[in-house]
């Protein structure tokens, strides 16, 4: 059984530019969440999907956007970077947003800088 | 609104139990979750408990849930080297589409 992956694992932008950032889910995993983790401050929920759709958002702006496609697997798109969107971006699989305890799965991270 | 609240540094002997301590506001909250990180990685999920559970012991953890208070604690047994690392408490809300809440971690620091 494969775990959740993360591409790529560092990345390095200037503000104003766009950035696609990509995560396999686990395997059977039908829901996908994406977080933003700032350095030395817990995780914060962007949004998740569940089946191609979004399924709930976080207090994040209209540039931070996402797709869901039909092997499960995810991106989170970010445009007009800014420096505050420095951060580690961590996505998580669940088994089923719709369930009981959404038991959710984390891959490895990509750490993004933006100069 | 939610907010999850966690010391931010622990520090323990080798082989002592470490006792990491967590309070929550959201009274809907469904499952409470501990996940441990370890330096540049991502959150690796420990353990879980309902929020109708009181204790749930796996191996070396055991969690216990005062749900009247909102406190959840993470007791680690035999602590190791190894079990250096920030660990996380999170929380999710009745009714599901909203994500996890998380706190700020705790530093998990072992003493030789």
């Amino acid at each position: 059984e494969t775990g959740v992956t993360q591409s790529p694992t560092h990345l390095i932008k200037t503000r104003g530019q766009q950035v696609t950032l990509r995560c396999s889910s686990q395997s059977g995993h039908n829901t996908v969440s994406w977080y933003q983790q700032a350095l030395g401050q817990g995780p914060q929920f962007i949004f998740q999907y569940y089946r191609e759709e979004e399924n709930g958002r976080g207090n994040f702006p209209p540039r931070f956007s996402g797709l869901q496609f039909p092997n499960y697997s995810s991106e989170l798109n970010v445009n007009a970077l800014e420096l505050d969107d420095s951060a580690l971006y961590l996505c998580a699989s669940s088994l089923d947003a719709r369930g009981g305890s959404d038991t959710q799965y984390f891959g490895p991270g990509t750490r993004l800088t933006v100069l | 609104g939610e907010d999850v609240e966690q010391s931010l540094f622990l520090s323990v002997r080798e082989g002592d139990s470490s006792v990491i301590n967590c309070t929550y506001t959201d009274s809907s909250s469904t499952y409470l979750y501990w996940y441990k990180q370890e330096p540049g990685a991502g959150l690796q999920l420990l353990t879980y408990i309902f929020s109708n559970m009181d204790m749930k012991q796996d191996q070396r953890l055991t969690v216990l849930l005062n749900k009247k208070d909102k406190h959840l604690s993470l007791r680690i047994a035999d602590t190791q080297t190894g079990d250096s690392a920030i660990y996380f408490c999170a929380e999710k809300s009745g009714g599901g589409a909203d994500g996890l809440t998380f706190g700020k971690g705790t530093h998990l620091i072992i003493q030789p």
